[in-house]
């Protein structure tokens, strides 16, 4: 099973902060980087899926970056908004295992 | 729109019942799946399948078994349910791309084993 850590679990911020968390994986036998946004009471949702180094993706005021060397990606909020308060789950694909393995999440709560 | 959906939102049930959790995807997918989640550890994942009555065990397999007769249909049962199975269950599908291949989730099943 792959180690895989995000940082930090929780994250209360003031509406129109910007932020960003961390997802840590091993980088040897990298595939793919999935992040996906998880809201109370919904199902997990795809944001991004990554696959180079140095990827940059970007969808609305959410941005994510992937360094597959050091094996870490970051996702960044611009100007948080309330209704993006959610769980954030990242998630490599590594191929001795072929699957995806997820990380233990970040949970954001923007204040009003 | 396309949908997973579990049958329960919430469900609970006693110690050593037998308990049927059921997934439907209305997408063609070829792969499904079977998470579970508890707080702090991310998604961990029970079984999956690729094909109709294919099944390979995930990570955490133990105490868990699955059905799939249909290929919209993964069904993850409980044998004799525990309170170590109280858990969020949630279900997914995908396309057998392979590691670009986004899953699709349905809302989840809160189980409460007393």
């Amino acid at each position: 099973i792959l180690n895989v850590e995000q940082s930090p679990q929780s994250l209360h911020v003031q509406e129109g902060d910007s932020t960003n968390f961390t997802c840590s994986f091993p980088s040897s036998n990298f595939y793919a980087l999935h992040w996906y946004r998880w809201e109370t009471a919904k199902s997990p949702e795809a944001l991004f899926v990554m696959t180079l180094n140095g990827d940059e993706k970007k969808k609305g005021r959410i941005s994510a970056t992937l360094n597959t060397k050091e094996g870490y990606s970051y996702l960044y909020i611009k100007g948080s908004q309330p209704e993006d308060s959610a769980t954030y789950l990242c998630a490599p694909y590594n191929n001795a295992g072929n699957m995806l393995t997820f990380g233990g999440g970040t949970r954001l709560m923007v204040k009003p | 729109d396309v949908k997973v959906t579990q049958s329960s939102r919430y469900l609970v049930k006693r110690t050593g019942e037998k308990v049927f959790l059921e997934c439907v995807q209305d997408m063609d997918h070829e792969n499904m799946f079977w998470y579970r989640q508890d707080p702090g550890l991310g998604l961990r994942l029970i079984y999956f399948s690729y094909d109709v009555k294919m099944k390979e065990k995930g990570d955490i397999p133990e105490g868990y078994s699955v059905s799939r007769e249909k290929k919209e249909r993964f069904s993850l049962i409980l044998e004799s349910a525990s309170t170590n199975q109280t858990s969020m269950y949630l279900c997914a599908s995908s396309n057998p791309g392979g590691p670009n291949e986004k899953l699709f989730f349905g809302s989840g099943t809160q189980l409460s084993v007393l």
